[in-house]
């Protein structure tokens, strides 16, 4: 139990495209999903909290208007890297968090590679 | 006094040996801690996570030993497998209660090899 997806799980694009990534919890219902990003070697960074059918709740430093997410259902939240830039390459990784619980469950990862 | 302090960086033991990473908080509203284990290219996975009321976790090979007083934590990864070779990140929490969820705060987290 407690899988969560990805998709896709790499993705190469042109600087100036938007990229969707897409997080599902496959069998349980997830209020909460979180959005993060890895630099190599280096610890996970939260760039924001999603609650379904609410806006989500972006850290310190993280453009809300490049990184739109959507929690529309209590299985799915998704991210757009709008106008990526190469700067923007990155693991990205959601997690997700089942109604009264405290772990969250971490999904494969999206390697975002902008050309 | 929201961070999560973890070490060594890095950590090599041989076949068989004992691993120990640690953890210290400052956060004293902490009441959830985990440990994940990372492979490359892949997400974290949940190893095994403690909460204050008890101090010490035990899994298999991996055990949660947690000092309260010293708001310090770690895993002990007793007789070490080549396969345990990955990244391992603590982290802790304010448990969920009915506050919603609560965000993870991570160490820095240790690259852990395993030499045969």
């Amino acid at each position: 139990g407690a899988v969560v997806s990805q998709h896709p799980s790499w993705v190469i694009c042109k600087s100036g495209t938007s990229v969707k990534i897409e997080c599902r919890s496959l069998d349980f219902q997830a209020t909460t999903m979180f959005w993060y990003r890895q630099f190599p070697k280096q610890s996970l960074m939260l760039m924001a909290t999603s609650n379904e059918g609410s806006k989500a709740t972006y850290e310190q430093g993280v453009e809300k208007d490049k990184f739109l997410i959507n929690h529309a259902s209590l299985t799915l939240s998704t991210l757009t890297v709008t106008s990526a830039h190469p700067e923007d390459s990155s693991f990205y990784i959601c997690s997700a968090e089942g109604v009264g619980a405290d772990t969250q469950y971490f999904g494969p990862g999206t390697r975002l590679t902008v050309l | 006094q929201q961070q999560v302090k973890q070490s060594p960086q890095s950590l090599i033991v041989q076949k068989g040996g004992i691993s120990i990473i640690n953890c210290a908080y400052e956060n004293t509203a902490f009441d959830y801690f985990p440990w994940y284990q990372q492979f490359p290219g892949k997400g974290p996975a949940l190893l095994i996570a403690i909460r204050p009321d008890v101090s010490e976790k035990k899994e298999g090979r991996f055990t949660i030993s947690f000092n309260k007083s010293a708001k310090q934590f770690s895993l002990h990864i007793m007789d070490s497998q080549p396969g345990d070779s990955a990244t391992y990140f603590c982290a802790a929490s304010r448990g969920t209660g009915n506050q919603g969820a609560q965000k993870l705060v991570f160490g820095q987290g240790t690259r852990l090899t395993i030499n045969p």
